[in-house]
């Protein structure tokens, strides 16, 4: 199975920041990799799919990049319905594997 | 709007058995691949299961191999999971979630059925 390794494992940041999490797969997935949104005791919510693309809905804010092994999820401005937990996802290979998350918490 | 009712959660004893539903609306349900994914309490995300539109095809995590089945009845409108053998391992919330046209993402999920294995 193909690893999915993020970090940081958790972040403070105040509203209005820019912040940066990274995803690493164990293998190259081309560009075969998502990012989902969890709120607590909310269901997962798709924001980035194929590494770049933004979910319908999605705010500009939200941003993807990345190929083959590294991936990166930019939140340009933080806002206060950002703070959650984010996960990356590969689609490449099943089974479609995710990353352990990051908290995103206020500071 | 698309909505998906996961339902038939509960505590069940370890080796016991625990059938889930899912409810969808607001879709063309047949048209679509569905998947049930967990979450164990306070961890991450794990995909379960997947099904085809017409249920010809079916792909499952190893861990639950030869104990789960995903199934599905279109003229209903729903989705299952048939869990036997169940572990402690196994306690955690199941969601059921749609694939999206692309093939490659959850593009809808369900609140979630909390499932618990425990003596």
């Amino acid at each position: 199975d193909i690893q999915m390794t993020q970090s940081p494992s958790s972040l403070s940041a105040s509203v209005g920041d820019r912040i940066i999490i990274t995803c690493r797969a164990s293998q190259s997935i081309s560009s075969s990799l998502n990012w989902y949104q969890q709120k607590p005791g909310k269901a997962p919510n798709l924001l980035i799919y194929a590494a770049s693309s933004l979910q319908s809905g999605v705010p500009l804010r939200f941003s993807g990049s990345g190929s083959g092994t590294d991936f990166t999820l930019t939140i340009s401005s933080l806002q206060p319905e950002d703070f959650a937990t984010y996960y990356c996802q590969q689609s490449y290979s099943v089974p479609g594997t995710f990353g352990q998350g990051t908290k995103v918490e206020i500071k | 709007e698309v909505q998906l009712v996961e339902s038939g959660g509960g505590l069940v004893q370890p080796g016991g058995s625990l059938r889930l539903s899912c409810a969808a609306s607001g879709f063309t349900f047949s048209s679509y691949w569905m998947s049930w994914v967990r979450q164990a309490p306070g961890k991450g995300l794990e995909w379960v299961a997947n099904i085809k539109q017409d249920g010809s095809e079916k792909y499952y995590v190893d861990s639950v191999k030869g104990r789960f089945t995903i199934s599905r009845d279109n003229a209903k409108n729903s989705l299952y999971l048939q869990m036997n053998s169940l572990r402690a391992e196994d306690t955690a919330l199941y969601y059921c979630a749609r694939v999206g046209v692309t093939g490659t993402t959850w593009d809808y999920w369900g609140q979630g059925t909390l499932v618990t294995v425990s003596s």
